[in-house]
């Protein structure tokens, strides 16, 4: 089986701008979670969706949203960028929410805002 | 509310002698928990995980962790570490009480650099 793929994997963007990130979770998974990775806040939740309903939302502000697709492909979106939006943004994809199956992740889209 | 920690920033070994990477966690009820290891430029690969049952779990590349709940430890092991083994380790745990949530909460991450 594919892997969980992330396009762009790289991307930069002005301060202001909006941006948005895709994920296709392994084929047959239907829970994609989305995660913030930043050197000074480490790994962060931010978002989990499921059957294309978001179930979990983490800390941050509004200009973070995301959506999910009949297919189970997820999209983040962040508005108004800003400097700390900064980041590597995985995205990972479990098998049943229902069970403890792991999560697999993509490779990540690395931000930068300037 | 759930959490982990990982008390060792870095942890160094030679080539060849047993390594541990320690992880200690807070939820409540009893936990999932996961290791993942991540490359440079590269996301997060599974490691193993402890549902239930035994307490020491074995999964890829030669690792295995123990789990402790008096303690609330869950340490990654292995027997004879390689220059391959370097990289960045996260523990992270999982709330089951908590029905249909994916959420998994991470440590702040172990780098591990095997010494040739």
């Amino acid at each position: 089986k594919a892997g969980v793929t992330q396009t762009p994997r790289y991307l930069i963007k002005t301060r202001g701008q909006q941006v948005t990130l895709s994920c296709s979770p392994i084929s047959g998974h239907r829970s994609v979670s989305w995660y913030q990775q930043t050197p000074g806040q480490g790994l962060q939740f931010l978002f989990e969706y499921f059957s294309e309903t978001q179930r979990n939302k983490g800390n941050f502000p509004g200009r973070f949203s995301g959506r999910q697709f009949s297919n189970s492909r997820s999209e983040m979106n962040v508005s108004t960028l800003e400097l700390g939006d900064s980041a590597l943004y995985l995205c990972a994809s479990s098998q049943q929410s229902e069970m403890a199956y792991e999560q697999y992740f993509g490779p990540g889209t690395r931000l930068t805002v300037t | 509310a759930q959490s982990v920690a990982q008390p060792e920033d870095q942890v160094n070994v030679a080539e060849g002698n047993p390594l541990t990477v320690k992880c200690t966690y807070s939820v409540s009820g009893n936990p999932y928990l996961f290791w993942y290891v991540q490359y440079p430029n590269r996301g997060l690969q599974f490691l193993l995980k402890y549902i239930t049952g035994d307490n020491l779990v074995k999964g890829s590349y030669g690792f295995e962790a123990e789990f402790n709940k008096s303690q609330t430890s869950f340490h990654l092991k292995k027997p004879s570490a390689l220059v391959s083994d370097s990289a960045l380790y996260f523990c992270a745990v999982r709330d089951p009480t908590n029905f249909g949530n994916e959420k998994l909460t991470f440590g702040t991450g172990t780098r591990l650099t095997i010494i040739p």
